[in-house]
């Protein structure tokens, strides 16, 4: 099955500053890379996707990036700011699959 | 407000014991996923139905089962509960079946903890 591995396990950033995690994925037959964010106390809510045929998406100031030869997809912030805290999962799956893999989580901490 | 209802919200209970988690997902949603979350681990998948029938298993053990209801809210029963077994488990709803390649709606968890 699909194994993603995420990067890293903690992150600090000076408020203001860019945040990127990291991504690899194992199957070659995954197409769909979500990123949920889990707020304290929250569920995992979806930030943003990409799919396969696309390279790059943002949305203000999130954007994610897909390799799909190399298999990794990146999460990137900028600017961030003090409600950007959270943990933040990256995932993966296929066209017909029934499951989302997902990673082990990034806790982003932003100072401010 | 995701629109996914889980409850309890917290859970205390001894080793040996049974417990039932509940679900209600969006209205309007007929898939059901459960997950687990342990410490410093990722989400893991056990099991999806969809309008009632189960669609996928992931790494349920066999001490725990699941179903959804004409109504489509659904249970989670974990028997014979371990230490290990603690966890926040989620609950998250979507339209489509095959293939979650669109937004899961997360519920907030059950934290269950087993002395």
């Amino acid at each position: 099955g699909e194994n993603v591995e995420q990067h890293p396990s903690t992150l600090s950033v000076q408020e203001g500053d860019s945040a990127v995690i990291k991504c690899t994925y194992s199957d070659s037959a995954s197409n769909y890379f979500p990123w949920y964010k889990q707020e304290l106390g929250k569920g995992p809510q979806l930030i943003i996707d990409i799919r396969s045929n696309v390279g790059e998406k943002k949305d203000q100031r999130i954007a994610v990036t897909l390799n799909k030869t190399a298999k990794h997809f990146s999460l990137h912030i900028t600017e961030t700011q003090p409600e950007d805290s959270a943990v933040y999962f990256c995932a993966a799956s296929s066209t017909g699959a029934n499951n989302l893999f997902f990673g082990t989580g990034t806790r982003l901490t932003v100072i401010p | 407000d995701s629109g996914v209802t889980q409850t309890p919200k917290h859970l205390i209970t001894a080793t040996g014991q049974r417990v039932t988690l509940r679900c209600s997902p969006r209205s309007g949603d007929l898939s059901v996923y459960w997950y687990q979350q342990s410490l410093d681990q990722g989400l893991q998948f056990l099991i999806q139905y969809y309008n009632g029938e189960e669609r996928a298993k992931g790494n349920i053990l066999e001490r725990f089962s699941a179903q959804q209801f004409p109504d489509l809210h659904s249970e989670l029963n974990l028997s014979s509960l371990e230490l290990g077994d603690s966890a926040l488990y989620f609950c998250a709803s979507s339209v489509v079946d095959r293939g979650p390649t669109g937004e899961l709606f997360f519920g907030e968890g059950s934290r269950l903890t087993v002395l």
